[in-house]
């Protein structure tokens, strides 16, 4: 079946220090892609997408390119700050007719040292 | 209110009683779902519903039941709760559940403790 593997944390960084959380996936079909963020005591929301492949998301700073040759979504941005501090989730969404939900990776929690 | 509302926040039970989370959208959208997340374990899917009237199991059904008899409300109800349940839970809702545009809005969630 379809997963999604990204990298265990935490993930400890200095404030203004270029990050990457690796997320790989397992899909039959073409899936769209997503990273979304969790603070703490919040649910989670939204930070990017990405829906074909060689499709770049990016937002607030942060961006991920959809590489279906190494069926990859990375997540990166340059200079993280403190406010970053959050747990962040690749996930997956099967298309229209195959598997309408979505499958989330286990969480990759950062800390953010200012 | 814009988004989702899930009651109560936060919520201690003695096992063996039964509880129901509530869960409300304003949104107009199709799909709702219920998640838990435990340390380690990320989200795992509980129970969906597609479109009122309909619902579906997930990836950790057992124990928990669901009903959408509107559009805007998904409670999901612990019949007899027991200490494995103790948890997160997360209501989410999309408008595109047959889409691969399957964007899922997230309440602020229920912290569940179960004694």
């Amino acid at each position: 079946g379809d997963s999604v593997t990204q990298m265990e944390g935490p993930v400890t960084l200095s404030e203004e220090a270029f990050l990457t959380i690796n997320c790989t996936y397992t899909a039959t079909g073409y899936p769209s892609l997503f990273w979304y963020v969790q603070y703490p005591g919040e649910g989670l929301q939204l930070l990017l997408k990405a829906t074909k492949a060689d499709d770049k998301g990016s937002n607030k700073g942060f961006e991920a390119t959809y590489r279906k040759e190494t069926t990859s979504f990375h997540l990166e941005k340059g200079s993280v700050q403190v406010s970053d501090s959050a747990v962040y989730f690749c996930a997956l969404s099967e298309p229209l007719g195959r598997d309408d939900k979505i499958i989330f990776g286990k969480g990759t929690r950062l800390h953010i040292l200012p | 209110i814009a988004g989702i509302t899930q009651a109560p926040t936060s919520q201690i039970l003695a096992a063996g009683r039964r509880m129901t989370l509530r869960c409300t959208q304003d949104m107009r959208h199709n799909a709702m779902y219920w998640y838990r997340q435990d340390l380690g374990l990320g989200l795992r899917l509980i129970h969906y519903s597609n479109t009122a009237g309909t619902t579906g199991k997930g990836e950790v059904p057992d124990g928990y039941s669901v009903s959408r008899a509107n559009t805007d409300d998904f409670p999901l109800t612990l019949a007899s709760a027991v200490p494995s349940q103790t948890s997160v839970y997360f209501c989410a809702s999309s408008d595109q559940p047959y889409s691969s545009y399957n964007e899922q809005f997230f309440g602020p969630g229920t912290r569940l403790t179960v004694l």
